[in-house]
């Protein structure tokens, strides 16, 4: 079956720590892998996606992930988090070639403490 | 650029009644896909339009229908709304062709009482 976890419901960190998100998927065929943010009332905004080549993928914000196809995650960090940064963050994966019918896991909320 | 426009922002309504949510796509984009989002859940994907077609559907049942129109904007209908059917309804434009991204508006929030 196709799914995606992120296992952290919430998460909370102090402004200028480091922060990491986790995300595992499950899924037959070569995934796209996308990370998508939401702030309260607002819709998704993409952070960064993962289509080919370099693992590491750099995105908006600071933000930076890596996909591990060993261990079927994409991973989500930003090395010095930003009070702004509190949202809802959702891991999305798609078929290769059609990144419209996403499978979404349940998101991770992220709180950031001044 | 105006990016994803999603219309009404908020909407209440009645359980029986029929909604009709609209969004217009980001310039360029030619497919339109539609998600509902659960309070304190993931998005969940209703269906796609392109060309004017239905392209790909969810796990929805027949109460939901949409629309594209020649301008690439879309409608989603839902009739005899149920109170589970109150989220926020987010729609995403891409274009066709591998590599592409979607970007969304910012949803219809629906109540249903």
């Amino acid at each position: 079956a196709q799914s995606v976890t992120q296992p952290d419901i919430h998460i909370t960190v102090s402004e200028g720590a480091s922060l990491e998100l986790r995300c595992n998927y499950s899924y037959g065929a070569t995934p796209y892998l996308f990370w998508y943010v939401q702030s309260p009332g607002q819709g998704l905004q993409l952070l960064l996606k993962y289509f080919s080549g370099d693992t590491l993928v750099q995105g908006i914000k600071g933000f930076e992930a890596e996909f591990k196809r060993s261990q079927s995650s994409f991973n989500l960090r930003k090395p010095s988090v930003h009070w702004s940064d509190a949202a809802e963050y959702f891991c999305a994966v798609g078929p290769a070639g059609n990144n419209r019918k996403l499978i979404w896991g349940l998101g991770t909320s992220l709180a950031v403490n001044p | 650029d105006a990016g994803v426009t999603q219309s009404p922002t908020h909407l209440i309504k009645t359980r029986g009644q029929q909604v009709t949510l609209r969004c217009s796509p980001k310039s360029g984009h030619d497919t339109v896909s539609w998600y509902q989002q659960a309070l304190g859940q993931g998005p969940q994907f209703i269906f796609q339009y392109y060309e004017e077609e239905e392209r790909q559907r969810g796990n929805f049942p027949d109460r939901f229908s949409g629309h594209q129109f020649p301008n690439y904007s879309s409608e989603l209908n839902v009739n005899a709304l149920l109170l589970g059917d109150s989220a926020l309804y987010l729609c995403a434009s891409s274009s066709t062709g591998s590599n592409t991204e979607a970007f969304f508006g910012q949803g219809t929030r629906l109540t249903v009482v």
